[in-house]
Parts: structure tokens; C-alpha cells; sequence
């Protein structure tokens, strides 16, 4: 089945910096790529996603970035803020299944 | 976006009894709905994959007469925890994928802390 790894699991920056969290899946039929944001004892909240067939995506100060080849993909979060603190999980999955996720990565930014 | 609702959002219970929680899909239909299961620090991980109208699929490792899972309409799946024990004390968390829709997005419930005294 499909395996998702990530890293860093905590990363600390500095306010105004940038982040980036990278992941890897090792389901090549796997095709929807979606980045979520969790804040403690909350639901996951999508904050971005990519499929298969784009290889970047951008929405404000959030970028994803996909290479299907090497099977990973990136976040990357500009110009950081402190509600950015939270812990952020990648997830793989193929069209209408479920998701495998990463196992999350703690983010924090210093003010 | 679409609303998935669960209840309760937090439930104590004693050790031997059970818990149901509610998992419904207020806005559309959903054939399938997924039953993840969160430790503290930890990811997300499948329990088991509900489906209408049919048994649920669980995934190695998940007793399936410990979490019975009832998918009784397309708008409510059901976990039911039996004969609780301290150890399944955790976030339990459900989503689903509107039926036929061309987007991907999953939504989720807001998840429902368990804690077994």
C-alpha cells in the first residue's frame, strides 16, 4: 500500500522567513496531493492541494510544488506569520479513496 | 465547502461500556466515509473505510467487532466503540468525499476526543 514519509517533523523559523515541508509516497497511481493544517484538538483544515497531472500551484503566500518522477512533493510558506503555527500534514491518495498521511510536521514561528 | 458534522466532539466514559460517535454529511451524499484514528503527536491513521449500504472495510490491525462501523444511509456512518478500555482513549475523526463530484477535496468531521477512565 501506499507510504507517505515527511520532514522535517518541527521546524522552527524565524517571522518573515520562509518555510518548506517536503514529503514522499511510493504509490505511483496515487494522484491527488492534498497539504493540510491542524491546529490542537481540531479538525484538519486543507490549505492547499495538487494533482497529478499539475506540477506547481500557488495561492497567496502558499506553493505547492509536485515532481511525479522522484514521487515527492513540497510546501513551501512565505513571509511566515505566527498563525501559521500549527502542525501541517501532506497526504497522498488515488481519486475517491482514502488518504495516507505523512506524519505531520510541527511548525513553528517565532515572532 | 461542503459540511461533514460529527458528534459528540468529546465524550468520557467509564472502561466496559460503549460509545457511539456520529459521522453525517450535511450537504451531500456520500457512499464512503473514513474512520481515522489520532494518538497525541501522531498522524492520522485509517481505521476503517465505511461504506452504504454494505460492510465496512477495515484496515490490519483494527478489530472489527471492537469499532462496529454503520453506514446506514448516505448522509450517517456510525463508530461504535464497544467495551471500551483506557488504550482506545484518543481523537477519532471521520471524512468523506462528496459522491460523483470532479474535486478530490475530502472534508472532515471536527473529530470526537475520546477518554476512557
Amino acid at each position: 500500500g501506499e507510504n507517505v514519509e515527511q520532514h522535517p517533523s518541527t521546524l522552527s523559523v524565524q517571522e518573515g522567513d520562509s518555510a518548506v515541508i517536503k514529503c514522499t509516497y511510493s504509490d505511483s497511481a496515487s494522484n491527488y496531493f492534498p497539504w493540510y493544517k491542524q491546529e490542537l484538538g481540531k479538525r484538519p483544515q486543507l490549505i492547499i492541494d495538487i494533482r497529478s497531472n499539475v506540477g506547481e500551484k500557488k495561492d497567496q503566500r502558499i506553493a505547492v510544488t509536485l515532481n511525479k518522477t522522484a514521487k515527492h512533493f513540497s510546501l513551501h510558506i512565505t513571509e511566515t506569520q505566527p498563525e501559521d503555527s500549527a502542525v501541517y500534514f501532506c497526504a497522498a491518495s488515488i481519486r475517491g479513496q482514502n488518504f495516507v498521511f505523512g506524519p505531520g510536521t510541527r511548525l513553528s514561528v517565532l515572532p | 465547502g461542503a459540511v461533514v458534522s460529527q458528534h459528540p466532539s468529546w465524550v468520557i466514559c467509564k472502561s466496559g461500556t460503549s460509545v457511539k460517535i456520529e459521522c453525517r454529511s450535511l450537504d451531500f451524499q456520500a457512499t464512503t466515509m473514513f474512520w481515522y484514528r489520532q494518538f497525541p503527536k501522531q498522524s492520522l491513521m485509517l481505521m476503517a473505510t465505511s461504506n452504504e449500504g454494505s460492510k465496512a472495510t477495515y484496515e490490519q490491525g483494527v478489530e472489527k467487532d471492537k469499532f462496529l462501523i454503520n453506514h446506514a444511509s448516505l448522509t450517517l456512518s456510525t463508530l461504535t466503540v464497544t467495551s471500551a478500555h483506557p488504550e482506545d482513549s484518543s481523537f477519532y475523526i471521520c471524512s468523506a468525499r462528496p459522491f460523483g463530484q470532479a474535486n478530490d477535496e475530502a472534508f472532515f468531521g471536527q473529530g470526537t476526543r475520546l477518554t476512557v477512565v
